[in-house]
C-alpha cells in the first residue's frame, strides 16, 4: 500500500513564525502535491513538484514555498505565518500524469 | 474560477437506497474525472475514475457516469451503507496536466 505521511496532525503556531510542512512518501513517485483544504472550497493546489528539486506554483501559492531535495519528501513552508493561513493542509503524491493522487491524513494549522 | 462545482453541499439518504453525487465543469479540455472521498481528520482516498472515452464505469457499488456534451458526471452508490458517510469530491484533469481541480464536496449522511 501506498504511504503518505505528514509530520504533524495538528500544529498551532504564532503570527510571524515560520512554519514547516513535512510530506513523505514511500512509493518513488514523481509527482507531489500541496492543498488546502477549506468548507465550501474545497480543495485548493498550492505547489506541485513533478520531480526531484522541480516545483510549480499551483493556484494559490502567494505566502508558500516549497522545497523538494529528495524523491520521497515535498516540504511546505509558510515564511511568516498569517492567521487566513488556518486551515487544513494535505499532502499528496502520484506515480505518473494519468493515476490517482494518493493522500497524507493533513495537518490542520492554527494560525493565532 | 472554479472549473469543477458541485452544487449540492449535502445529501442525506436512507440506508439501502441510491445517493446520486453530481458534479459540473467547464473546462473542456478535462479528459480524466475523478471521486474521492474523505472522512474527518483523514485524507481524501481515491473511490472511482473515469476517462472521457468511456461513459460508464463500474466498481462494486460505485458506479460514475460521464455526460461529455453536458459536461457533467454523477456518482451513484448503491446500496448506500452508513460507512458511506463522508464528504465527496469529485476532481478533474486534462491532458498532460499535472494539476486536478478540485469540488467545493458535498457531504452524505447515510440514515440507519
Amino acid at each position: 500500500d501506498v504511504k503518505v505521511t505528514q509530520s504533524s496532525r495538528y500544529l498551532v503556531k504564532r503570527t510571524g513564525e515560520k512554519v514547516f510542512l513535512e510530506c513523505v512518501q514511500d512509493m518513488d513517485h514523481e509527482n507531489m502535491f500541496w492543498y488546502r483544504q477549506d468548507p465550501g472550497l474545497g480543495l485548493r493546489l498550492i505547489y506541485f513538484s513533478y520531480d526531484v528539486k522541480m516545483k510549480e506554483k499551483g493556484d494559490i501559492p502567494e505566502g508558500y514555498s516549497v522545497s523538494r531535495e529528495k524523491k520521497e519528501r515535498f516540504s511546505l513552508i509558510l515564511e511568516s505565518a498569517s492567521t487566513n493561513q488556518t486551515s487544513m493542509y494535505l499532502c499528496a503524491s502520484r506515480p505518473h500524469v494519468v493515476a490517482g493522487q494518493y493522500f497524507g491524513p493533513g495537518t490542520r494549522l492554527t494560525v493565532t | 474560477d472554479q472549473q469543477v462545482k458541485q452544487n449540492s453541499p449535502s445529501l442525506s439518504v436512507q440506508e439501502g437506497r441510491i445517493s446520486i453525487l453530481n458534479c459540473d465543469y467547464t473546462n473542456s479540455m478535462f479528459d480524466y474525472f475523478l471521486w474521492y472521498k474523505k472522512y474527518p481528520a483523514e485524507g481524501p482516498t481515491f473511490l472511482i475514475s473515469i476517462s472521457s472515452i468511456k461513459d460508464k464505469n463500474e466498481d462494486g457499488r460505485f458506479t460514475v457516469f460521464l455526460n461529455k456534451s453536458a459536461k457533467h458526471l454523477s456518482l451513484h452508490i448503491v446500496p448506500s451503507q452508513p460507512g458511506d458517510s463522508a464528504v465527496y469530491f469529485c476532481a478533474a484533469s486534462g491532458g498532460n496536466d499535472y494539476k486536478l481541480s478540485f469540488g467545493a464536496g458535498t457531504t452524505v449522511t447515510v440514515r440507519a
